[in-house]
């Protein structure tokens, strides 16, 4: 057990939609990581919050959001579904000092946009 | 920007034999880590080892072994006696400075082992 908790573990949702999906990273992280997996793109970096901000952005599409809440859990917001969101989402998160080098990952939500 | 090749995109071998799984990666920064992590059939991705830039000596758990040579840009992965729930896609990574702070991880495409009994 890596100590990520992401919910849920998977959903099926209809075309246009919006679904959130929460990430609480390990006890005393600060960071958290998105990444999506799909078999067009592989394992891509989504988006990085470090203590409530944003810290960097990568292949992130404009109609997903994210955000870190004060109790450091995180949420991923996808809209507008489309066909190809479909993918298995994986939140991360690491420390401080020496343990910022090993990203932890939740166990992923599978999205199935139909 | 920086890269990582996982030239291997599938590999079977039978049990007990070793096999090796190849990882090369671009940087730019003199510092930087690598990882690799394991993902098996029920999708989790698994943290297997962390090595930095600064590090060549080569490590062993078990009978995982990984071969870091910064001269050819390469991380390799040995599974020595392979076994049949050693079958995953396994994935190396690479996270530097190039961006900053930030610490994500750039994945290579992985490889899909395949263990046979």
């Amino acid at each position: 057990d890596s100590g990520v908790t992401q919910t849920p573990k998977h959903l099926i949702t209809a075309t246009g939609q919006r679904v959130t999906l929460r990430c609480s990273p390990r006890s005393g992280d600060l960071s958290v990581y998105w990444y999506q997996q799909s078999l067009d793109q592989g394992l891509q970096f989504l988006i990085q919050y470090y203590n409530g901000e944003e810290r960097a952005k990568g292949n992130i599409l404009e109609r997903f959001s994210a955000q870190q809440f004060p109790d450091l859990h995180s949420e991923l917001n996808l809209s507008s579904l489309e066909l190809g969101d479909s993918a298995l989402y994986f939140c991360a998160s690491s420390g401080t000092g020496k343990s910022w080098t090993e990203a932890f990952f939740g166990q992923g939500t599978r999205l199935t946009v139909v | 920007a920086q890269k990582v090749t996982q030239a291997q995109t599938e590999i079977s071998v039978v049990e007990k034999e070793d096999v090796t799984l190849d990882c090369v990666y671009e940087t730019r920064d003199t510092t930087y880590y690598l990882f690799w992590y394991k993902q098996p059939p029920s999708g989790e991705l698994v943290f297997l080892i962390r090595r930095n830039s600064f590090d060549e000596q080569n490590e062993i758990s078990g009978r995982y072994s990984w071969n870091f040579q910064k001269s050819t840009s390469s991380f390799n992965f040995t599974i020595t006696a392979s076994q049949v729930v050693d079958s995953a896609v396994y994935f190396c990574a690479l996270s530097d400075l190039s961006s900053g702070s930030a610490r994500q991880l750039t994945f290579g495409s992985g490889t899909q082992l395949t263990v046979l009994p």
